[in-house]
């Protein structure tokens, strides 16, 4: 198994340009959550979803959408990034909600200059 | 909403030491209280977890003790080693979604 997969590892943009990024899991989980992650603040949750075809915000959703069409698969998109946007992204996938281990993706480095 | 609080921020302890991370939450229904480990360039891992109706809980070197009264809860390293040094956070779950504490930074020195 390959646990939770995020797309892609590193990405430089440009402030205003857009793009997508993939988060896959292979452990049949229903819930998938998109946090952002800066020095000394932690990981904040972005948006959420509780199953296929759902999405929920979270802390800080501004900026950013989600879908969820198929169950394995949980999209971040950023329609015209700004610098605030520049953080390490980790995508994370839990059996039964947040009463049971969160597995988290290997995270996803963004720049926007 | 839930608001974790996470100190210190940053802990050095001489290898062979005990370590202690301690963390509040301010949501009463929380009932789910995990630990993580993120080593540097790496993605956080789950290292013990602890419920509401359990007290303390123990895994080898580590344990994490809850006081649901005062809301806090606590993660001890006994006999650290320079493989646990990392950024450790907690998180607190209220049956909505997770929310972490800002993070604690562990060096162990040899």
């Amino acid at each position: 198994n390959a646990g939770v997969t995020q797309t892609p590892k590193f990405r430089v943009l440009k402030t205003g340009q857009s793009m997508t990024l993939l988060c896959a899991q292979d452990m049949n989980h229903e819930y998938m959550y998109w946090y952002r992650q800066d020095p000394g603040m932690g990981l904040r949750l972005i948006h959420y979803s509780v199953g296929e075809g759902t999405t929920a915000k979270g802390e800080v959703p501004d900026g950013y959408n989600v879908s969820r069409l198929k169950k394995q698969n949980f999209l971040l998109g950023l329609e015209s990034a700004a610098p605030s946007q520049t953080s390490v992204y980790f995508c994370a996938s839990s059996p039964q909600g947040p009463y049971t281990e969160a597995f988290f993706g290997q995270g996803t480095r963004l720049t926007v200059v | 909403g839930e608001n974790v609080e996470q100190h210190p921020s940053t802990l050095s302890v001489q290898e062979g030491d005990s370590a202690v991370i301690k963390c509040t939450y301010s949501d009463s229904a929380s009932n789910y209280f995990p630990w993580y480990k993120q080593e540097l360039g790496k993605r956080p891992q789950l290292i013990i977890d602890i419920r509401s109706n359990v007290g303390e809980k123990k895994d080898q070197r580590i344990a994490v003790t809850l006081n649901k009264t005062a809301k806090h809860f606590s993660l001890h390293i006994t006999e650290t080693q320079p493989e646990d040094s990392a950024v450790y956070f907690c998180a607190a779950s209220n049956g909505q979604n997770f929310v972490f504490g800002p993070g604690t930074r562990l060096s162990v020195l040899p």
